[in-house]
């Protein structure tokens, strides 16, 4: 079954380091997003990529980095930067165009919840 | 940018009972979006709505698309206790096709 798979599930980070969240789909999305949720928070967008080796800051893009080398995948690095970097991160995809099984909807991961400790 | 008030933050409600939320815009959108967040996983999709006055149902779960394109509201019936979570509305302008602007959830909580 096609799906958007995020890990790690839980992810530990000291102060001071750089850590790559995965993010992978093979639903042939065009589309790719990173949110951030924090509690009462609603979900924030990091970065989002439309095609391959592009991508375009959200609106929390600061202490964050990500890639679009291949279709399927768009990893986000929380690098030290990132003051406050605790957070619930959620990976989504859609297609960019809307046809019979497709819904403008977005299909999230499960999320990583990234704590620094 | 854009932002979306939903309401309410949260709901204490006792099971069987019926549930309203709703978001509302100060600009107009093109489609509206409801999802479901169970706790520690991603958003579900439950309903998308793509013309204004537009009534859909999903189950116990009704959702319509305000006339003004501004606003829209989703009502479950007869609650049970695994309807709870968090309930976002989303919505997608014209001139932003790539990408959804969501409200900040609403937690519901059913008490057996």
């Amino acid at each position: 079954d096609g799906g958007i798979t995020q890990s790690p599930k839980y992810l530990f980070r000291k102060e001071g380091q750089n850590v790559t969240l995965s993010c992978e789909q093979n639903l042939n999305h065009d589309a790719m997003y990173w949110y951030r949720q924090d509690p009462g928070q609603g979900l924030r967008l990091i970065y989002y990529s439309q095609i391959v080796n592009d991508f375009q800051k959200g609106d929390i893009a600061e202490g964050y980095s990500v890639s679009r080398e291949k279709k399927e995948s768009f990893p986000l690095t929380v690098t030290s930067a990132q003051k406050n970097p605790t957070a619930f991160y959620l990976c989504a995809s859609r297609n960019l165009i809307r046809d019979r099984d497709s819904n403008y909807g977005y299909t999230f991961g499960s999320g990583t919840r990234l704590t620094v400790v | 940018g854009q932002q979306l008030n939903q309401s309410p933050q949260s709901m204490f409600i006792q099971e069987g009972e019926d549930v309203s939320m709703n978001c509302t815009s100060s600009s107009i959108f093109n489609t509206w979006l409801w999802y479901k967040q169970d706790p520690g996983e991603g958003p579900v999709l439950l309903i998308a709505l793509y013309k204004a006055g537009e009534l859909t149902s999903n189950g116990r779960l009704t959702a319509q698309f305000g006339i003004t394109r501004k606003d829209s509201f989703l009502n479950i019936s007869a609650s049970i206790p695994s309807d709870v979570g968090i309930y976002f509305c989303a919505g997608r302008s014209g001139g932003s096709n790539y990408k959804l602007t969501f409200g900040k959830g609403t937690l519901l909580t059913v008490n057996p």
